[in-house]
């Protein structure tokens, strides 16, 4: 009974390369964030999707940064020509319900990518 | 503005009791949350509340009140396996999918 799956666990970019940061969530999770965090910082929404739905975008910068959720496949996190700043902790949740009908339902989270811009 | 506030860091003695807070200033109150995080794993969630009161858990137990825009967690009998981050997040009321997070207060337990 796997968790949320999140590869790879590291990775190193340069400047100016692409970064894709996969996510398979548990076995009957349709509903999926991303979150990143800074050391020493909170976690901050980036986006939530639904099978080949992108919910709320809205904590996602608009330049550079994009994510999917295919009808087969894990979410993918995308990002182009990265620079220095997007140097982080990437984590995606996974949840069996909207928020709607079970609020209470906690997320489960993977164990995240590491992201280092060099 | 959206504000959750908890301390950076805590240090307590393994056996005994600590009680971490969280203070939160949303626009609108849809519910708190409770997670661990230990240094490089994934946050894991402990507890849920949305009625002022209690909520008990084995040695966790969370606090809420809604009127002081505060709550807190307590956590009893520590061990060593306590040392972690104590994430408070709250849910917004204009969006329902949305958590707001706090920096997490990172606990230091000594023997």
């Amino acid at each position: 009974n796997a968790g949320v799956m999140q590869n790879p666990r590291h990775l190193v970019r340069r400047r100016g390369q692409e970064a894709r940061l996969r996510c398979s969530p548990m076995k009957g999770h349709s509903h999926v964030y991303w979150y990143r965090q800074l050391p020493e910082e909170g976690l901050k929404f980036m986006v939530y999707l639904q099978k080949e739905n992108i919910i709320d975008e809205s904590g996602m910068p608009k330049e550079r940064f994009s994510a999917e959720f295919p009808k087969e496949g894990p979410s993918i996190l995308r990002i182009q020509q990265v620079v220095r700043g997007d140097s982080a902790a990437y984590f995606c949740a996974s949840s069996p319900f909207s928020e709607l009908r079970a609020p209470s339902y906690g997320y489960t989270f993977g164990s995240g990518t590491r992201l280092t811009v060099v | 503005g959206q504000n959750i506030d908890q301390p950076t860091e805590m240090t307590a003695t393994e056996g005994a009791i600590v009680q971490i807070n969280c203070t939160y200033q949303t626009s609108g109150f849809n519910g708190l949350f409770w997670y661990q995080q230990h240094a490089g794993e994934a946050p894991t969630f402990l507890s849920y509340n949305v009625l002022d009161g209690l909520e008990e858990k084995g040695r966790f137990s969370s606090f809420l009140s809604r009127s002081k825009g505060y709550s807190y967690l307590l956590l009893k009998e520590l061990q060593m396996k306590d040392s972690a981050s104590y994430l408070c997040a709250v849910r917004r009321m204009d969006s329902n999918y949305q958590l707001i997070w706090g920096a997490g207060t990172k606990l230091i337990i000594k023997p």
